[in-house]
């Protein structure tokens, strides 16, 4: 099992310009979590998705952000344009049920993608 | 809105000692509540998940407790190992049937060798 994987690891870019972050889920999980990580803030759910279709995305901080998942194996977040205050860790996570009310799952984390916006 | 807080910020202590980390919500309606560790530059593991019929999960070195009635979880470590280096983090459901997690922001732990 590769776990969730997280592409950049690392991005560095300058302000105004267009971030996309990748994520593939645990193969069979059905449940896809967006969280940005941040000293001040700590962690926070920005949105996630049930089945491929985004359930609660109240976390995502304006319009400038913006998710998808095509399919049950990619998800995407985008920025654009991106601002110094953007910078954060950006973690995805899945689970392998259903998001709902009385969830057991645990949340299988990936390595997160470090974003710095110049 | 649910909030966690987690005391200690952070802990030094020396290897050996038996430890106690603190967490409080305050929502006690939830359904779960999950114990993770972060590792410096790395994403977070699952420790232990206590369904809120339980008082109780062990693994190992780890006790974690709860109490939903007074907002309070406990991760007990015994014996304590610099591998157990690390922040811990707890977390519990957002509520309002969203299952996205809010976490509190961590006790950073040092175990000195």
């Amino acid at each position: 099992d590769a776990g969730v994987i997280q592409s950049p690891r690392h991005e560095v870019t300058e302000m105004g310009q267009e971030v996309t972050l990748r994520c593939k889920p645990i193969s069979g999980h059905n449940s896809l979590f967006w969280y940005r990580q941040t000293m001040m803030r700590g962690l926070e759910l920005l949105i996630y998705f049930n089945n491929n279709v985004p359930i609660d995305d109240s976390g995502m901080p304006e319009d400038r952000f913006s998710a998808k998942m095509p399919n049950a194996s990619f998800s995407t977040l985008k920025i654009q344009p991106s601002e110094p205050r953007d910078s954060a860790v950006y973690f995805c996570a899945s689970t392998p049920g259903y998001s709902g009310v009385s969830s057991t799952d645990t949340q299988y984390f990936g390595p997160g993608t470090r974003l710095t916006v110049l | 809105k649910q909030e966690v807080t987690q005391i200690p910020a952070a802990l030094s202590v020396p290897e050996g000692e038996n430890l106690v980390l603190n967490c409080s919500f305050t929502d006690s309606a939830i359904y779960n509540l999950q114990w993770f560790r972060q590792d410096p530059g790395k994403g977070l593991t699952s420790l232990l998940l206590i369904q809120s019929s339980q008082r109780e999960q062990t693994s190992g070195r780890l006790n974690a407790s709860l109490d939903k009635s007074s907002g309070r979880s406990t991760l007990y470590i015994a014996a304590s190992q610099p591998g157990d280096s690390a922040t811990y983090l707890c977390a519990v459901p957002s509520g309002g049937g969203a299952d996205g997690l809010t976490f509190g922001k961590g006790t950073h732990l040092i175990i000195q060798p």
